[in-house]
């Protein structure tokens, strides 16, 4: 599985938008990116999942650039209730394999 | 959706006793399910593989004697951490695999997590 970076921390106010990113560089050519939401004493919860170019649901955006050796994942007009560790995972989606967890963005928002 | 029910959320124990943690996939079958740990303020830990009817493989450095898996069924993989001490404190999460509707594809499903305090 590719290796992610994170950063370790994140803070922003509410009603912000709040740009992650995850660096990937050894992406291979079948992995997705994948990207979860943990809160304290839960266990992580999916949010949003791409290959290429730009992803939008209803919680959050992933961009992701033509090399893919990277991708954005942003969350629009944040609140207090975004504050959570988000994670980036990178990994080949027509394999039922192993998921293994980097260290993850802690994103703390204020009022 | 799919979900992963983790029982119990909260358990405290004495030192030397056996804990069990039950995860069930309620509407869909799970061959395979992920065993995680995750200590205070750092990032979940994958301890080993559970596949139904098949022995469990365990991560490097995880003693297999110790963190006892079961995975009978095609609905519940058990965790029993066994003589349990403080350092085995910490909080454990379950993970099912799931195929996405309208492709073939996989997702990962979490259990909600349980609190393990060794006293």
């Amino acid at each position: 599985l590719a290796k992610t970076t994170q950063p370790i921390s994140m803070d922003s106010y509410e009603g912000q938008e709040v740009n992650i990113t995850c660096s990937h560089n050894n992406i291979a050519t079948n992995d997705y990116i994948t990207w979860y939401q943990q809160f304290p004493s839960q266990g992580p919860r999916f949010i949003i999942q791409g290959y290429k170019t730009k992803v939008t649901n209803e919680v959050a955006s992933l961009f992701i650039p033509a090399d893919r050796k990277s991708s954005t994942l942003s969350l629009p007009r944040v609140s207090l209730s975004d504050t959570a560790v988000y994670y980036c995972l990178v990994g080949e989606d027509s394999s039922a394999s192993k998921i293994i967890f980097g260290s993850g963005t802690r994103l703390s928002i204020r009022p | 959706g799919a979900v992963v029910s983790q029982h119990p959320s909260r358990v405290i124990c004495k030192s030397g006793t056996s804990v069990k943690i039950e995860c069930r996939s309620l509407d869909f079958q799970a061959t395979t399910m992920f065993w995680y740990r995750q200590f205070p303020k750092q990032s979940l830990m994958l301890m080993a593989t559970s596949n139904e009817g098949s022995k469990a493989t365990y991560e490097q450095g995880v003693e297999k004697d110790k963190f006892l898996i079961n995975h009978a069924s095609l609905t519940l993989s058990t965790l029993t951490v066994t003589s349990a001490h403080p350092e085995d404190s910490s909080f454990y999460i379950c993970s099912a695999i799931i195929r996405d509707k309208g492709r073939a594809s996989y997702g990962y499903t979490f259990g909600s997590g349980t609190r393990l305090t060794v006293v």
